[in-house]
Parts: C-alpha cells; sequence; structure tokens
C-alpha cells in the first residue's frame, strides 16, 4: 500500500515562531503537493512539486516556503507563524496525472 | 482560485436512496477525480475519469463527465450510514502537473 506519512498530527506553534512541516511517501511518486484545508472552502493548493528541487505555486503561497531535496520528502515551511495560519494542512504524492495518495493531515494551531 | 465548484455543499438524505452531487469546473483538464474524506482525516480517492470518457463505474459509484460543459456528476447509489463523508471533486488541470479541489459536499446518511 502507498504511504504518505506527515511528520505531526497536532502541532501548536507561537506566533513568529518558524514551522517545518514534514511529508514522506513511499512510491517514488513525481508529484508531491501541500494544501491546507478550512471550513467552507475546501482544499487550497499551497505548493506543489513535479520533481526533486523543482516547486510551483499554487492558489495561496504567500507566508509559506518548500524543499524537495530528497524524491520522497517534501516540506513545507511557514517563515514566521502567524494566526491566520492555523489549519489543517495536507500532504500528497502522486504519479503523473494520476490518483493522488493524502496523509493523515496536520492541525496546526498557532497561538 | 478554486478550479471546482460543489453543488450542493450538504446533502442529507435516508439510508437506501441514492446521492448525487455536482462539480463544475472552469478550465481544460486531464482528468477529473472525486475523493471522500471522513471527519478530521486524510483524503480518499474514490475514482477517477480521464477527459476522454464520459461514465465510468466502480461498484455503487458512477462518475459522468460533460467537458462541453465543464461539469461532473457522482452518483452513490443505495447509500449506507457509512457513506456519510465530505465528497470532493479534483481536476488535473491540463498542460500542469497541479491538482485543484473543490469546495466539497458534505453527505449525511440517515439511518
Amino acid at each position: 500500500d502507498v504511504k504518505v506519512t506527515q511528520s505531526s498530527r497536532y502541532l501548536v506553534k507561537r506566533t513568529g515562531e518558524k514551522v517545518f512541516l514534514e511529508c514522506v511517501q513511499d512510491m517514488d511518486h513525481e508529484n508531491m503537493f501541500w494544501y491546507r484545508q478550512d471550513p467552507g472552502l475546501g482544499l487550497r493548493l499551497i505548493y506543489f512539486s513535479y520533481d526533486v528541487k523543482m516547486k510551483e505555486k499554487g492558489d495561496i503561497p504567500e507566508g509559506y516556503s518548500v524543499s524537495r531535496e530528497k524524491k520522497e520528502r517534501f516540506s513545507l515551511i511557514l517563515e514566521s507563524a502567524s494566526t491566520n495560519q492555523t489549519s489543517m494542512y495536507l500532504c500528497a504524492s502522486s504519479w503523473l496525472r494520476t490518483e493522488a495518495f493524502f496523509g493523515q493531515g496536520t492541525r496546526l494551531t498557532v497561538v | 482560485s478554486q478550479q471546482g465548484e460543489e453543488d450542493p455543499q450538504a446533502l442529507s438524505i435516508q439510508e437506501g436512496e441514492n446521492a448525487t452531487m455536482n462539480c463544475s469546473y472552469k478550465t481544460s483538464i486531464n482528468n477529473l477525480q472525486w475523493y471522500r474524506q471522513n471527519s478530521g482525516r486524510g483524503l480518499v480517492h474514490l475514482i477517477l475519469i480521464r477527459s476522454n470518457e464520459r461514465e465510468k463505474h466502480s461498484g455503487r459509484l458512477r462518475v459522468t463527465l460533460d467537458t462541453s460543459k465543464k461539469s461532473s456528476s457522482l452518483l452513490i447509489t443505495a447509500s449506507r450510514a457509512a457513506d456519510t463523508a465530505s465528497y470532493f471533486c479534483a481536476t488535473g488541470v491540463q498542460g500542469a502537473q497541479k491538482l485543484v479541489f473543490g469546495q466539497g459536499t458534505r453527505l449525511t446518511i440517515n439511518p
């Protein structure tokens, strides 16, 4: 079975902290994605990556950056966490133009 | 901006009835996918329909795609209490690697 693992299920951070969310997949997928999910807004794409060291902005990249140094790992970085970044963060991976597999999600609270 | 718009936002039916959810999108696509999310968890892929297909079945699921109207529908037949979840459509955008989600339909099956 494909496995996408996010490093934390729940996370509480302080305003202004630098936050790292890690995602690892075990299926050699080219594509990896970071989404945030908020009530009534569905899933919004933050960043995605289609190869090692390659990244593209999604719909809401402001306040975030990403890193993909190895094919299996895609990190989301909140440079200076703010309360409006409190959300559920979902990582996913896929082969080219096929179904995506999701991690269990990280519920981040910024206080 | 969000690619997919789901309709209705919420749907409540009796067990055994059929549930229909609709999705509209804005740009050209490679494929359209449907996902399910149980409360507070990651998303699970249900079915993928390619842009050159019009209908696809999987168990109790039936998906249609009308590229001229830029719309899709998901039909769940003979609903069960365990089908209670949120359902999302996602579009594989043509010419890009990204996967863009709609806002979702919250389906409640009453026993």
